[in-house]
């Protein structure tokens, strides 16, 4: 069964510092998500991106984040300036096309802040 | 504006009992979606079930059923004899009914089945 796959699955990183997170999106899905989920809290959605552009973003989203998809395949969340507060879950999520289809999950980045 | 509500914040039951986990939903919007996803403690995002707000039928599939009332603004998920795999955090979600599929989601109900 097609899935979709992140790395990495734990990173831990200084405050400061920047981190990529990556997702590999099933291959014939057009749609392409970021979800985030502060420990023990709701899962917030973060970005969507469709056509190589951001469709949506939270206020969340801010200018430390970052998406793209450099190599068609590749779909990554980059933050600039990792903050304590960036620690969570990261969920890549994608879909074959608008108002079709489940949004499927990938298992997850855990980022840890120091 | 969007909401999801899940009241329950943890429930336990004994393996074997039907349990219900509320959802309740707030929308502007006439036509949107409704979710349900189940999160194990290895930390991924389970699909359940999606629902149109079209759609008011009940949908059954093995233990597991759901209840969407449009007038009351729910969406009950009923776990009928409860097992010991079922112990996770399940999340309602709610969606506009169009291209951006930016879900809400609720805060979670965490179900601790005991055998």
């Amino acid at each position: 069964e097609p899935e979709v796959t992140q790395t990495p699955s734990h990173q831990v990183t200084q405050m400061g510092q920047e981190v990529i997170l990556r997702c590999v999106p099933i291959s014939n899905h057009l749609y392409f998500y970021w979800y985030r989920q502060i420990l023990g809290q709701k899962v917030e959605f973060l970005v969507s991106f469709y056509n190589n552009e951001i469709s949506e973003k939270s206020e969340i989203f801010d200018d430390q984040f970052s998406v793209e998809r450099p190599d068609g395949s590749n779909f990554t969340l980059k933050i600039r300036s990792t903050k304590l507060e960036d620690s969570a879950m990261y969920f890549c999520a994608s879909r074959i096309g608008p108002n079709t289809g489940e949004l499927f999950f990938g298992e997850g980045s855990r980022l840890t802040v120091l | 504006a969007q909401k999801v509500t899940q009241a329950q914040t943890e429930i336990s039951v004994v393996e074997k009992e039907d349990v219900t986990l509320d959802c309740v939903y707030e929308t502007r919007d006439t036509t949107y979606y409704l979710f349900w996803y189940k999160q194990p403690p290895s930390g991924e995002l389970v699909f359940l079930i999606r629902r149109n707000s079209f759609d008011e039928q009940n949908e059954i599939s093995g233990r597991y059923s759901w209840n969407f009332q449009k007038s009351t603004s729910s969406f009950n998920f009923t776990i009928t004899a409860s097992q010991v795999v079922d112990s996770a955090v399940y999340f309602c979600a709610l969606s506009r009914m169009d291209s951006s599929y930016k879900l809400i989601f609720g805060s979670g109900t965490r179900l601790l089945v005991r055998p």
